[in-house]
């Protein structure tokens, strides 16, 4: 079955940089879009990222634009989310979440890694 | 503000009938997708398209669209039904997405 497993998060100080992985599972990885979704604590869900199959396309929320990175490695199964410059408000659980078979919304979610943005 | 909006909150009697709403022109374009979110647990899917249940969710389930409004129908509420939903749709560039702020539903 389809097993999505996030890590990289941790408490990082305003202005640092993580990378944020999500190992992928159970399915035909380099066939699926990928998204990054987030949800601050206690708040809803707020869509983030999506890098197209092939990885030639990548697309942003504003929030966050200019700021992530989102990439692929298709030899590991591996979507990446590159962090930089963070701020207080970044504080969220990171989600990936792969595309459905007949839907380009995300489908299948990881559980999700914390991040905290605290000095 | 969202450009998905839902009501915060919304509570039915066990075995009732509820609508969870979601407005937003982007509705007029494209489909919503529906998601339920326990505490401590990731989003699942639950509805999607103009008539998608997946695999799994009950049939008691169900969705609809009119005009600038998506609704997910809980047709017979059960206890495990309480969760927040979340509506969600392509944005107006129709590469990105948006998740309406999410509905709390309890079941009395």
């Amino acid at each position: 079955q389809v097993q999505l497993v996030e890590s990289g998060g941790g408490v990082v100080q305003p202005g640092r940089s993580l990378r944020l992985s999500c190992a992928a599972s159970g399915f035909t990885f380099i066939k699926y879009d990928m998204h990054w979704v987030r949800q601050a604590p206690g708040k809803g869900l707020e869509w983030v990222a999506v890098i197209s199959q092939d990885g030639r396309k990548t697309y942003y929320a504003d929030s966050v634009k200019g700021r992530f990175a989102i990439s692929r490695d298709d030899s590991k199964d591996t979507v990446y989310l590159q962090v930089n410059s963070l701020r207080a408000e970044d504080t969220a659980v990171y989600h990936c979440a792969k595309e459905g078979a007949d839907i380009s919304a995300p489908y299948h979610w990881g559980l999700g890694t914390l991040v905290t943005v605290s000095s | 503000s969202s450009a998905l909006t839902q009501d915060p909150a919304v509570s039915v009697a066990l075995g009732q009938t509820v609508s969870i709403t979601c407005q937003g022109d982007l509705l007029r374009t494209y489909y919503a997708s529906w998601y339920q979110q326990k505490p401590g647990q990731a989003p699942v899917i639950v509805f999607y398209g103009q008539t998608y249940r997946p695999s799994g969710i009950p049939v008691r389930f169900s969705g609809s669209t009119s005009g600038n409004t998506a609704s997910l129908t809980i047709t017979g509420a059960q206890a495990e039904d309480e969760a927040d939903y979340y509506c969600n749709s392509r944005d107006t560039s129709g590469n990105r997405w948006v998740f309406g702020g999410g509905t709390k539903l309890t079941v009395l």
